[in-house]
């Protein structure tokens, strides 16, 4: 089946720098991309919807300054977390919708986010 | 706004147990409900769908029905099995016309433990 990978799986820096997210369709090209947060023992809450060539689109709420997305060709998008702080320590999950039939989307294994 | 409720876990059952885990929604219209299974260290995978009222999805002995009348999608499975452990989430998508999967809504999420 259609795999997605988020790279890399856990990170940690330190507070003020900025973090970036790799999330790859490996095995079929995805127009529509999907950034999700999950906080601990919460649901996913979408982020952003990112298509490849275009701005993404950020939810309400969602800084789209301090949350970067870039879709940049078919099989990448990158989410950079900017002047990360404590707060935005979470789980971030992405998804990839491929160009076929059934528009399935599919999930990246997610990154685990922690700044000091 | 859309939103989904799951019952509260974790869930800890017995090998051959019976499963249900509850899960109820909100959403205008007709949208599209899903189950997604998270297994231990892997992203998000389908487990079942279903796009209209009183269809019934169905995967790996896993069951649920779409009710209109209760805005339920409660997942069964009749005996379950140690390999079934995952956390699963309820979701659903208001753009599911055709081949067109949009935006997912999730519910919490109820871990699952099964015991030998």
């Amino acid at each position: 089946g259609a795999v997605v990978s988020q790279h890399p799986s856990w990170v940690i820096c330190k507070s003020g720098t900025s973090v970036k997210i790799e999330c790859r369709s490996l095995d079929f090209q995805a127009t529509t991309m999907f950034w999700y947060r999950q906080f601990p023992k919460q649901s996913l809450m979408l982020m952003a919807t990112s298509n490849e060539g275009s701005k993404a689109t950020y939810e309400q709420g969602v800084e789209k300054d301090k949350f970067l997305i870039n879709h940049a060709s078919l099989t990448l998008s990158t989410l950079t977390v900017t002047s990360a702080h404590p707060e935005d320590s979470s789980f971030y999950i992405c998804s990839a919708r491929e160009r076929l039939a059934n528009n399935e989307q599919f999930f990246g294994p997610g990154t685990r986010l922690t700044v000091l | 706004g859309d939103s989904v409720t799951q019952m509260e876990g974790p869930v800890t059952l017995s090998e051959e147990a019976f499963l249900t885990i509850n899960c109820t929604y909100t959403a205008t219209g007709y949208p599209s409900l899903f189950w997604y299974v998270q297994y231990p260290g892997e992203g998000l995978q389908l487990l079942l769908k279903a796009t209209k009222a009183d269809d019934k999805g169905s995967n790996k002995g896993f069951e649920a029905t779409y009710r209109k009348e209760t805005t339920s999608f409660h997942l069964e499975k009749g005996s379950v099995q140690v390999s079934d452990s995952a956390v699963y989430f309820c979701a659903l998508s208001r753009h599911a016309g055709g081949t067109s999967y949009g935006k997912l809504t999730f519910g919490q999420g109820t871990i699952l433990t099964v015991h030998p």
